[in-house]
């Protein structure tokens, strides 16, 4: 099965900082997909950025972007120019098929320091 | 479009009491499942589907049933609710084919079992 980690519980960060989130992934597949989704305090699940494991560029959305290490099985979130609006819950997760059965890792939670 | 809603937003059973949890899309979506989440653990899949009379086990099913008649609306059912089933529950729905898909999670449920 498949197994997603993030090893940092929480995160903090200055404002206008950058940070990294870190993840890491175990599975025997050799394409699959990537995400990393946003949970503020309304709840709601938010799709950040996602990478499919065939491309070896990484994934860039406006501030943030990824460091996809595909042999090292690894998935960092980097998150530049930080703002308050951040502050969230941050899940990575991992998908076979891309829109199907996400495994999710245990979250970090990241503040933003004013 | 309303996306994905789910009812009710809160609910307090006492153990042994049945529910229905109600989540529907108006993006004629193929796809749709639900997750638990519970904290420090992340979201967990615990029954999806893939159309109308379709349905399979996710990674926490038991204690959980689940039916699509419609391609719209797949409720989750509590037949008998006991305390550790005391989570915040998410739907999330998908087209299927292609190479990708995103998934839309609606606003979740807050159940707590006493």
């Amino acid at each position: 099965a498949q197994t997603v980690t993030q090893s940092q519980p929480e995160m903090s960060v200055q404002e206008a900082e950058t940070v990294t989130l870190s993840c890491t992934y175990d599975t025997s597949e050799s394409d699959y997909y990537l995400f990393w989704y946003k949970q503020p305090p309304s709840r709601q699940m938010i799709l950040v950025i996602r990478q499919e494991a065939y491309k070896q560029q990484n994934a860039t959305e406006n501030r943030f972007s990824v460091n996809f290490q595909k042999a090292a099985k690894s998935f960092s979130l980097k998150i530049s120019d930080s703002q308050l609006g951040d502050a969230a819950m941050y899940f990575c997760a991992y998908s076979r098929f891309g829109n199907e059965k996400l495994t999710f890792g245990t979250g970090t939670r990241l503040t933003i320091i004013p | 479009n309303a996306g994905v809603t789910q009812t009710p937003k809160f609910q307090v059973l006492k153990t042994g009491q049945s529910m229905t949890l109600q989540c529907a899309q108006d993006m004629n979506h193929e796809y749709m499942s639900w997750y638990r989440q519970d904290p420090g653990m992340g979201l967990r899949l615990i029954h999806y589907s893939v159309g109308a009379g379709i349905t399979d086990q996710g990674e926490v099913p038991n204690g959980y049933n689940v039916s699509r008649s419609t391609t719209e609306d797949f409720p989750l059912r509590l037949l008998s609710a006991a305390p550790s089933q005391t989570s915040v529950y998410f739907c999330a729905s998908s087209r299927t084919g292609g190479t990708y898909n995103e998934q839309f999670f609606g606003p979740g449920t807050r159940l707590t079992v006493l």
